[in-house]
């Protein structure tokens, strides 16, 4: 079965930086555009980034543009989130999610890791 | 970018009864691509509804998506304990950006 375990959250200073990463299972990793969306305590969801099944493609929300870095690794069958500079405002769970093989919309989601962003 | 608007926030029903939420968007979503997730407390979004109808794999025939262009509905036929949530819409039709509509709660009266 398709699974998405996400990792690298937890607690940075503003300016910090942070990598989180995503292993994918139960799929072939490589045929499948991937995204990163993030949910504020209490708030909605948020699209961030996503990333097409080579790489070649990418684009962010104007709200990280600049500061994230999306990339994958198709042997490793792993998606990643590099965030730098880091603000109290990117407090959020993030979320690895699988895009629908023809629309971009989500058909899988991890369970979610936090990053709390804080002095 | 397409913002997309959902009421009502809050929605209190009884099991059993028929439950309509809806998702105006900002401008037209092109070819009708618009999805339906449902959240529960502490889990990940689930996928109920894309291309504005089609029931993802697995979600019971209760739940049923219908609209075009600007205006889109989620129905849920007769509820059950476990529908009560948080309901969002995404358009992916003008993209990037994804959008997200801000939710509806559905609370047990």
């Amino acid at each position: 079965q398709v699974q998405l375990v996400e990792s690298g959250g937890g607690l940075v200073k503003p300016g910090g930086s942070l990598r989180l990463s995503c292993a994918a299972s139960g799929f072939t990793f490589s045929d499948y555009y991937m995204s990163w969306i993030r949910q504020a305590p209490g708030k909605g969801l948020e699209w961030v980034s996503y990333i097409s099944s080579s790489g070649s493609t990418i684009y962010y929300a104007d709200s990280v543009k600049g500061r994230f870095t999306i990339s994958r690794d198709n042997a490793k069958n792993s998606l990643y989130l590099q965030m730098n500079s880091l603000r109290a405002e990117d407090t959020a769970v993030y979320y690895c999610a699988r895009v629908a093989m023809v629309h971009l919309h989500f058909d899988y989601w991890g369970q979610g890791t936090l990053v709390t962003v804080s002095s | 970018e397409i913002v997309l608007t959902q009421s009502p926030a809050t929605l209190s029903l009884s099991p059993g009864e028929r439950a309509t939420l809806s998702c105006g968007a900002s401008q037209s979503v092109s070819s009708s691509y618009l999805a339906w997730y449902q959240q529960k407390p502490g889990l990940a979004p689930r996928l109920l509804i894309y291309d504005a109808s089609s029931r993802a794999t697995g979600i019971p025939d209760r739940f049923s998506g219908s609209g075009s262009g600007t205006d889109f509905t989620l129905t849920i036929s007769r509820l059950e304990p476990e529908d009560f949530a948080v309901y969002y819409c995404q358009q992916y039709g003008s993209s990037p950006p994804i959008t997200f509509g801000q939710g509806t709660r559905l609370e047990i009266k």
